[in-house]
């Protein structure tokens, strides 16, 4: 079975600042992709980054940008400059064979102004 | 930009009652998820469709069923709503045939907030 987990329920991070989102996984394919999605309060969950996994290289997206460990199974979030708009709710998410998602339970993320 | 609408955006019913919430994407995806959302838990996948008339239980079916009889529509029914059923729910679609690997994201619709009374 695969299973994501997010051990970090809620963090904060002051304005300006960096912070990085720790999610971990487990499977036992060796190929496979990995998101990060946000869902800022009351609105829709949009797509962060993405990660696919015969790719060593990490994924980067403006601000955002991925720490992936293969062999540790780790796929961290870290986003610079933090920004009030990014204030919302962070899911890492894994996929493979089949389109089937597994989400974790989520960071709530609050940047202090 | 891909667009996925959920019928309601808040819903209230009551027990026992057969509750449907509709689900539409525009952009021509095979592949349709329905999750719950709850506080602490994340999202829980209840069923998704990779075709028309086809569907697959994902982790916590009990309770529910689906219907996809057009491409663009995944239905979900709770057929006898309880308490325990008040929750998030949110529709997905993403692209790609359901047999290799995808690096599709999934497209995702605002949310209904389903009460049980």
């Amino acid at each position: 079975a695969q299973t994501v987990t997010q051990s970090q329920p809620e963090m904060s991070v002051q304005e300006a600042e960096t912070v990085t989102l720790s999610c971990t996984y487990d499977t036992s394919e060796s190929n496979y992709y990995l998101f990060w999605y946000k869902q800022p309060p009351s609105r829709q969950m949009i797509l962060v980054i993405r990660q696919e996994a015969y790719k060593q290289q990490n994924a980067t997206e403006n601000r955002f940008s991925v720490n992936f460990q293969k062999a540790a199974k780790s796929f961290s979030l870290k986003i610079s400059d933090s920004q009030l708009g990014d204030t919302a709710m962070y899911f890492c998410a894994f996929t493979n064979t089949g389109n089937q998602f597994y989400f974790g339970t989520g960071t709530s993320l609050t940047v202090i102004p | 930009d891909v667009k996925v609408t959920q019928s309601s955006r808040y819903l209230v019913k009551r027990t026992g009652e057969k509750v449907f919430l509709e689900c539409v994407q525009d952009m021509d995806h095979e592949n349709m998820f329905w999750y719950r959302q709850d506080p602490g838990l994340g999202l829980r996948l209840i069923y998704f469709s990779y075709d028309v008339k086809m569907k697959e239980k994902g982790d916590i079916p009990e309770g529910y069923s689906v219907s996809r009889e057009k491409k663009e529509r995944f239905s979900l029914i709770l057929e006898s709503a309880s308490t325990n059923q008040t929750s998030m729910y949110l529709c997905a679609s993403s692209s790609g045939p359901r047999a290799l690997y995808s690096n599709q994201p999934q497209h995702f619709g605002d949310g209904t907030r389903l009460s049980i009374l």
